[in-house]
């Protein structure tokens, strides 16, 4: 089976650094996504890792656990437009199986 | 620049019709899906296709059906509207793999009254 967990909402200040965390229970796990959303758009491609260990894309970095089933979005000098929902999503390690969504994290970006 | 199409952004229907959503997508992607996305429950998987013709159920495909008789197209139908679907709905395509990167389309948000 396959769960994903991750915060409802979270609330962080202007230039601040926020972690967005997600945990996993899945058979036959590959790796580990997030999107990113902001309200009436499509999700956008933020990060994939696959292998243990902390992704930076310049202010956004991303970290995978695969022996604690865990991952964390890091945001650095949040700005304004930050606000948005992040979708982290599960990869299996079977080809014809899609990933699977958790439900999502509401980030709201305060002055 | 890679582009996912869908055709309506917003639609209003009866409970009842029959709805078409369709979706289109310029990437020459084999695998296309539809989730729908409610609050509170997230991206939800409908139904998804790896190639011309076939379609696979997703976690949620009782009430709807698809229709994929070109690579580029990925029709989601809804035989008799009801008010439970009522929601966003989203197509995404992948190259290659299923499990690959998503490409979204803008999404399309029924109501159905």
């Amino acid at each position: 089976g396959q769960n994903i967990d991750q915060p409802t909402e979270m609330t962080a200040t202007e230039g601040a650094i926020v972690q967005i965390n997600c945990t996993y229970q899945t058979s036959g796990f590959n790796g580990l996504f997030w999107y990113q959303q902001h309200a009436g758009e499509a999700p956008t491609f933020l990060s994939y890792n696959v292998l243990d260990g902390l992704e930076e894309k310049g202010r956004f970095s991303s970290f995978l656990s695969r022996s604690k089933g865990y991952s964390y979005l890091l945001l650095k000098e949040l700005q304004m437009k930050d606000s948005a929902s992040y979708l982290c999503a599960s990869q299996p390690n079977s080809g014809n199986t899609p990933l699977v969504f958790g439900k999502g994290t509401r980030l709201s970006v305060i002055a | 620049d890679v582009k996912v199409t869908q055709s309506s952004r917003y639609l209003v229907k009866r409970t009842g019709e029959k709805v078409f959503l369709e979706c289109v997508q310029d990437m020459d992607h084999e695998n296309m899906f539809w989730y729908r996305q409610d609050p509170g429950l997230g991206l939800r998987l409908i139904y998804f296709s790896y190639d011309v013709k076939m379609k696979e159920k997703g976690d949620i495909p009782e009430g709807y059906s698809v229709s994929r008789e070109k690579k580029e197209r990925f029709s989601l139908i809804l035989e008799s509207a009801s008010t439970n679907q009522t929601s966003m709905y989203l197509c995404a395509s992948t190259f290659l793999s299923v499990t690959g990167e998503l490409f979204f389309g803008e999404g399309s948000r029924l109501t159905v009254l």
